[in-house]
């Protein structure tokens, strides 16, 4: 099965800050990658998905970016975080139907 | 737009008892449905998938049902433990195209009382 790692586990930054969380994957190749955000109160939201390197669609307007250099290699960033930007994130790596989720990485933007 | 409620939002029983958890979707035509399990602070895992053909799947305690028609699924929990202590969340896939797009549900946060 798949190993989803993610850093950092926990992050605290203050606003108008810049932001970058990573993703990667291990036991696999050619993965479907996605980012979540959990936010207090809300379900567990997409933001990003990437069918391959370099293919990036986005689900939601907002200040957030996504890229993926690498087969296995996902990438969150903002250039300028907004407090509404807190919440947990999530990524997780998909063959077909199935969903591997990473541990997560929590933000709150003071 | 897809939409995914989970009822109810918190359960609190006995260690012992049986359970149901509700999860419905305003959009029937999607390609499969799962259930996931998240521990406080951490990831996702996966419990059950049900394909849209398919009725039910079952795992040791738990087996999830489908009625795709009505836009309905339920969990069930049998003999229910301390450790089964977690927010469940209900996901659906919408048909067609490779990217597997996951609509989640808010959750359910049971808790098993020793």
């Amino acid at each position: 099965s798949q190993t989803i790692h993610q850093w950092p586990a926990t992050l605290v930054q203050p606003v108008g800050s810049p932001l970058s969380l990573e993703c990667t994957v291990e036991g696999t190749s050619n993965p479907n990658l996605y980012w979540y955000r959990q936010a207090a109160g809300r379900g567990l939201q997409l933001l990003f998905y990437s069918v391959g390197i370099g293919q990036i669609s986005s689900e939601v307007p907002q200040n957030l970016s996504a890229s993926r250099p690498q087969d296995r290699q996902f990438i969150l960033s903002s250039k300028k975080l907004l407090l509404s930007d807190s919440g947990f994130y999530l990524c997780a790596s998909g063959q077909q139907e199935t969903q591997y989720f990473g541990p997560g990485t929590r933000l709150l933007v003071l | 737009k897809q939409e995914v409620t989970q009822i109810p939002a918190a359960l609190s029983v006995p260690e012992g008892e049986n359970l149901v958890l509700n999860c419905s979707f305003t959009d029937s035509a999607i390609y499969n449905l799962q259930w996931f399990r998240q521990d406080p602070g951490k990831g996702l895992t996966s419990l059950l998938l049900i394909q849209s053909s398919q009725r039910e799947q079952t795992s040791g305690r738990l087996n999830a049902s489908l009625d795709k028609s009505s836009g309905r699924s339920t969990l069930y929990i049998a003999a229910s433990q301390p450790g089964d202590s977690a927010t469940y969340l209900c996901a659906v896939s919408d048909s067609g195209g490779s990217n597997y797009k996951l609509t989640f549900g808010k959750g359910t946060l049971l808790t098993v009382n020793p």
